[in-house]
């Protein structure tokens, strides 16, 4: 199916561990981000990609490792997790080559660190 | 840095309209776009301002002033379904910081009967 899905749905994880968020898109976008959803913070920006094998970091990067070998993949990594962490993470993704900040989520993964 | 202020929330009833306003603080950005957001689903784009003045599609509108440092959404003949969490957000000038899209804090509109 055509879009983006990011895996798993929900996660219980405990305090140290390390966890890996997957994020796939279909559309061979360019770009694709992570974000931390917290209530009354919004959207945090945690890592970007503009391409494969290139990553920067966002508003809050600590704690978390990303990487992108390929085009439709972008992992998100809890090194050692800590309750703090415990958020919903969205995957989005976005076409390059237009101003439009048009971007592309995905269902979200609910991760609860205990 | 990019700071993109939201009221946190807004109630109306069916039928009213709706003004959510953005107001941020930066020296120049890309546009200001919108999200919705459904409790417990993906945000989800809704309009895009590039330049000044008034984009409007369907019940909804977004108005964009960069002399003022302000921009809103205008919801329409609300309808229940409008209940959500709306969103601005903007790109950071520079081609090095395109892919930082922000958004703002969110604000929940709540339609009543």
């Amino acid at each position: 199916d055509a879009g983006i899905t990011q895996s798993p749905r929900y996660k219980i994880t405990e305090t140290g561990r390390q966890v890996t968020l997957m994020c796939h898109q279909t559309w061979s976008h360019s770009y694709m981000f992570w974000y931390r959803q917290d209530l009354g913070h919004g959207l945090r920006l945690i890592y970007y990609s503009a391409a494969a094998d290139i990553t920067d970091k966002g508003e809050v990067p600590d704690g978390y490792v990303v990487s992108r070998s390929k085009t439709e993949n972008f992992p998100l990594t809890l090194e050692s997790a800590t309750r703090s962490q415990t958020s919903v993470y969205f995957c989005a993704s976005s076409d390059v080559g237009t101003l439009n900040t048009e971007a592309f989520f995905g269902q979200g993964t609910r991760l609860t660190v205990v | 840095g990019q700071s993109l202020e939201q009221p946190s929330e807004v109630t109306a009833v069916e039928g009213a309209i709706v003004q959510i306003n953005c107001t941020y603080q930066t020296s120049g950005f890309y546009g200001l776009s919108w999200y919705q957001q459904h409790d417990g689903g993906a945000p989800t784009f809704l309009s895009y301002n590039a330049l000044d003045g008034l984009e409007e599609t369907g019940r909804f509108s977004s108005f964009l002033s960069r002399s003022d440092s302000y921009g809103y959404l205008l919801l329409q003949e609300l309808q229940m379904k409008d209940s959500a969490s709306y969103f601005c957000a903007v790109r950071p000038p520079g081609y090095d910081s395109w892919g930082k899209l922000q958004f703002g804090a969110g604000t929940q509109v709540v339609v009543t009967p």
